[in-house]
Order: C-alpha cells, then sequence, then structure tokens
C-alpha cells in the first residue's frame, strides 16, 4: 500500500484568494488523481496528474481553475484559484497501484 | 457510462449486530471492485478490493462479496461495534483505461 500525505489537512479561505494543497506520496507510482466531495456528496474526478505533462481533465472542470503540477512520480499539487463559496469541499489526492486506489487523507476547505 | 447505486443510503444499529451493506452497478465489464469507509471530512481507508475474477474477499469481521454478472457486490460486517461508525463507499473501475467510479455511500451508525 501507499502512504499519501496531503497538506492542509483543512483551512478557512477568503473569497476571492487561491489555496496551493500538496500531495506526497511514500513511493513512485503512476497513477495520481485528484478528487472533490462536495458536502454531502460522493467523489467527483477533478483530474489525472500526468507526471511531466498537462493534467487531464474531466468535464467540468478547467486548468485555469484548477491547475496542477506533477514535477516528479511522487508529488503533486492542485491549486483551487479564486475560489468562491461553492468551492467549499474535501479535495482528496489519490493514487493507483495494482488497480486499488489510496487516498489521503483529504484537504478540507472552507471558502467564506 | 457507469452508474454505481449504494442502498440504504444510511443505516442505523445496535451493537453487535450483523449487517450488509449493498453496492450495485450497471456496466458488469468491471476490472475490480473496492470498499472504502470515510470518517467525517477525512480522507478515504481501503477495506477490501476485489478482482473481477473473484467472488468475495475476507478482512478480519469484513466480508465482502461480488456478483459481477448481476452487477452486484455486498459488505458484510460481522459484530458491529461503535468503532465501525462511518461511511462506506464502493467503487468500481472499468475494464478500459483508468476509471474509478464512487457511489454515494451508505451512512452507518451502530449503537453502543
Amino acid at each position: 500500500s501507499a502512504v499519501i500525505s496531503q497538506k492542509p489537512s483543512r483551512d478557512i479561505c477568503q473569497r476571492g484568494t487561491s489555496l496551493t494543497i500538496q500531495c506526497q506520496v511514500d513511493s513512485q507510482v503512476t497513477m495520481m488523481f485528484w478528487y472533490r466531495q462536495q458536502p454531502g456528496q460522493s467523489l467527483t474526478l477533478i483530474a489525472t496528474a500526468n507526471q511531466g505533462s498537462e493534467a487531464t481533465y474531466e468535464s467540468g472542470f478547467v486548468i485555469d481553475k484548477f491547475p496542477i503540477s506533477r514535477p516528479n512520480l511522487t508529488f503533486s499539487t492542485l491549486t483551487v484559484s479564486n475560489m468562491s463559496p461553492e468551492d467549499s469541499s474535501i479535495y482528496l489526492c489519490s493514487v493507483g497501484g495494482s488497480g486499488e486506489l489510496f487516498f489521503g487523507e483529504g484537504s478540507r476547505l472552507t471558502v467564506l | 457510462k457507469q452508474e454505481v447505486t449504494q442502498i440504504p443510503a444510511a443505516l442505523s444499529v445496535p451493537e453487535g449486530e450483523n449487517l450488509v451493506l449493498n453496492c450495485s452497478f450497471t456496466d458488469s465489464a468491471i476490472y475490480n471492485l473496492q470498499w472504502f469507509r470515510q470518517d467525517p471530512g477525512k480522507g478515504l481507508t481501503s477495506l477490501l478490493l476485489i478482482q473481477s475474477s473473484q467472488r468475495e474477499q475476507t478482512s478480519g469481521r469484513l466480508n465482502a462479496s461480488l456478483d459481477k454478472s448481476s452487477g452486484r457486490s455486498t459488505l458484510y460486517i460481522a459484530a458491529s461495534q461503535p468503532g465501525d461508525s462511518a461511511t462506506y463507499l464502493c467503487a468500481v473501475r472499468s475494464n478500459t483505461g483508468n476509471q474509478f467510479y464512487f457511489g454515494t455511500g451508505t451512512s452507518l451508525t451502530v449503537i453502543p
């Protein structure tokens, strides 16, 4: 299994600001994903973070709003830009290994 | 498109009771199915992974079954404890690509 560290674990942000979430994995992984979980909802895939190239975004998510970096096989960042209260969610980093998904502890963002 | 449903949405049981959580999916062309546990405001913890060729997996008091042809999986929890209180999610991985589809979860409360 993979150990995934995410930070911050939670934050309260002001409308219009941006926040970057970091995800560090204890081993090299090929597949790394970013999910959003809005209050009371299930998980929605934002994008697949690709090492050395641009992330692959799902329908409804765009790079200008959610820029992602993946400089190597153990680290990725997700930025939530120009935040609004609708962005209040838990953001989850996930990695895939042998078909099994592992998740970080999540970053709980509240936008005022 | 794959759709994953979990019924019931919420379940409350007295401590010590055995219980079953259900997960249904519409497309039987899956690579595997995974059960997770999520505590409030936290990330997901992997409980059990069942490959498409398997019928069941067991870990301690947990037993997960898979009937791919009927599009169903169950998670059986024996001798429930208050510490089992959490939301349980199932996710299926498609046969093609790296798509994972999540259910909406079952919120379990075990009453002491």
